[in-house]
This record gives structure tokens, sequence and C-alpha cells, in this order.
């Protein structure tokens, strides 16, 4: 167990739905990221916030926003749901800022199915 | 071409057999280099780390760089049916003053008892 938690482990809704996914970083971690992991892409850096503030982005859709909370928590909003976002959604986690010494600890992951 | 490339297998060994796993890369930016263990309907973990060309050992498994190639490994020694896993392997750079982590697609390997 890394000590990451995400909610819900399973989401199965329609296209062009809305959908959120949440994390919680292990105790003390100031940074969180997100991935999306899909058989075709493989684990996909979505983007990273360190204590509150979007510190990098990768290739996260317009349609996609994320947001970190003052308890750290971080949360993952999914819009105008396609079929080609299925897929699995990780939280990961590290202590500071991303500096190149930082572990990231990864969570259970999300899976969504968009029907 | 992909910044990093890696083998998606599947590789299917007995048990007992030494695994190799391996990765390429076309950026000569990343610094650090890491192997991920990902089991079945679970989030990867991390295995190894290493900064510079060279190996570095850990139990039955053992890291090897090779910066001037482009080229990173993972070795298996040993390798038990609880090594079955799907292995990624991962690089960091540094992206808008930011480390960004570059993963393979992963190596699915299955040890056979």
């Amino acid at each position: 167990d890394s000590g990451v938690t995400q909610t819900p482990k399973h989401l199965i809704t329609a296209t062009g739905q809305r959908v959120t996914l949440r994390c919680s970083p292990r105790s003390g971690d100031l940074s969180v990221y997100w991935y999306q992991q899909s058989l075709d892409q493989g684990l996909q850096f979505l983007i990273h916030y360190y204590n509150g503030e979007e510190r990098a982005k990768g290739n996260i859709l317009e349609r996609f926003s994320a947001q970190q909370f003052p308890d750290l928590h971080s949360e993952l909003n999914l819009s105008s749901l396609e079929l080609g976002d299925s897929a699995l959604y990780f939280c990961a986690s590290s202590p500071r800022g991303g500096t190149s010494t930082d572990t990231q600890y990864f969570g259970p992951g999300t899976r969504l199915t968009v029907l | 071409q992909k910044e990093v490339e890696q083998d998606p297998g599947p590789l299917s060994v007995p048990e007992g057999a030494i695994v190799s796993l391996n990765c390429t890369y076309s950026n000569s930016a990343f610094q650090y280099f890491m192997w991920y263990r990902q089991y079945s309907r679970k989030g990867p973990e991390l295995l190894m780390y290493t900064y510079s060309s060279g190996n570095k050992e850990d139990g039955r498994f053992t890291a090897q760089v090779d910066k001037s190639s482009k080229y990173i490994s993972l070795f298996i020694r040993d390798s038990q049916p609880s090594d079955s896993a799907t292995y990624l392997c991962a690089m960091r750079r540094t992206q808008g003053g930011s480390e960004k982590l570059v993963f393979g697609k992963g190596t699915k390997l299955t040890v056979n008892p």
C-alpha cells in the first residue's frame, strides 16, 4: 500500500457526461500528479500540482481540468466525455516539488469506462 | 519517434531464469532512470532508481544505464512467479522548470512455476 488513495475505484458513465476523480496524497506529500493509462498510449503524464499550484502540464486535454485543495487532496475533472477517454487514471504523490530526487508513489487508480 | 521505446512483450520465462528488460530513449536530456513494477489492477511501484551510467544492484534486480547508447536495462536473476507483472521504464527530464516523468509502454512478464 503506497499511502495514496483514489476514489472511486470504478466509474461507468456515458459519452458527454462529466466526472470527478479524487486523490488523497500520502501524509506530508506536497505534490500530486495525474496520469492516464491506456493500452495503446501507455502511462501518460497529465498534470502536476505542488502545494496547491499548478506546476507542469503534460498531455492534458482542454476538456480535463484539475485542482489541488488546501488540504492537499486533488481532483481531476473530466467533461464532455468521449469513448476514447476510457482508461485507468492514476494519481501519484511525492514529498516535494518534483525535483530530481523525488520519488513518486502511485495510488491504485480509477478505472473509467465511457459507454 | 517516441521519446521512450519499450518492447511490450509479452515475455514468458520459466522460474529461475534470468530476465532482461530493455528501453531505449531518444532525448539526451533525460538524467534519471527508473524501473516501475505494476501488478494487474494496481498502481506502478518504484523498483529501481539510477542516475549515472553503470550498474546498480538491489537483491535479485540489477539496473543498467548506458547513456552513450541511450539504452537502459533491468535484469532479474532467479526469477520467481511473484515477479510476474508489467515492468515500466521511466525517465525524468526538466520541462519548463519542472521535472517531467516519461514512461515506456511497459513489458508484460510472466514467470512460470
